[in-house]
């Protein structure tokens, strides 16, 4: 498995603004994910964030509205912008260790948000 | 992505039943795995399964990779009250890169 960390951990926002959520890993993985849930609702994949490349959008979800960079293989960043209420949900990265296959996914503690 | 059809959607029971959830899907998984996420926390992984027909266990809870690859199982036997919490089930869509599609969660309740 991998030790996952997540900044902040929750956070109250206001609409229009942008918040930045990190994440680090305590080895270098090569895929890094990035989950969107939803009050009271299961996980959907927002973006899977290959180091040295583009991160890869699922439908519904587009670069403008949730940027990400990966700048190396242990570390990911994810921002949502221009918030309204409907983005309050958990937000939570999972990454894939070596030796386990790409599909085997550890999740990180999550960030809370709440848009105002 | 593809539903997941995760049932029961919730259960309460006395500690020291068994407990079965399951999954099914109309598509084919390469992969299914099972979560619990505790109020607060993120989901932890519990079981992975490779194999159609494979049966896993991780102490008291054994989890199955259907035949049909299309359905998957978990069993939580001899509950505890910190078993308490949801459990999600997850796939791997074959031919679908790594995305894991998840289940709505089992609402799993405990009393001592």
């Amino acid at each position: 498995s991998a030790v996952i960390s997540q900044k902040p951990s929750r956070d109250i926002c206001q609409r229009g603004t942008s918040l930045t959520i990190q994440c680090q890993v305590d080895s270098q993985v090569t895929m890094m994910f990035w989950y969107r849930q939803q009050p009271g609702q299961s996980l959907t994949l927002i973006a899977t964030a290959n180091q040295g490349s583009e991160a890869t959008y699922e439908s519904g979800f587009v670069i403008d509205k949730f940027p990400i960079s990966r700048p190396n293989l242990t570390f990911s960043t994810l921002t949502v912008s221009n918030m309204s209420p409907e983005d309050s949900s958990i937000y939570l990265c999972s990454v894939a260790p070596p030796g386990q296959g790409f599909e085997t996914q550890y999740f990180g503690p999550g960030t809370r948000l709440l848009v105002l | 992505g593809q539903q997941l059809n995760q049932s029961p959607q919730s259960m309460f029971i006395q500690e020291g039943e068994d407990v079965s959830m399951n999954c099914t899907s109309s598509s084919i998984f390469n992969t299914w795995l099972w979560y619990k996420q505790d109020p607060g926390e993120g989901p932890v992984l519990l079981i992975a399964l490779y194999k159609a027909g494979e049966l896993t266990s991780n102490g008291r809870l054994t989890a199955q990779f259907g035949i049909t690859r299309k359905d998957s199982f978990l069993n939580i036997s001899a509950s505890i009250p910190s078993d308490v919490g949801i459990y999600f089930c997850a796939g791997q869509l074959q031919n679908s890169g790594y995305a894991l599609n998840f289940g709505k969660g089992t609402s799993l309740l405990v009393t001592p």
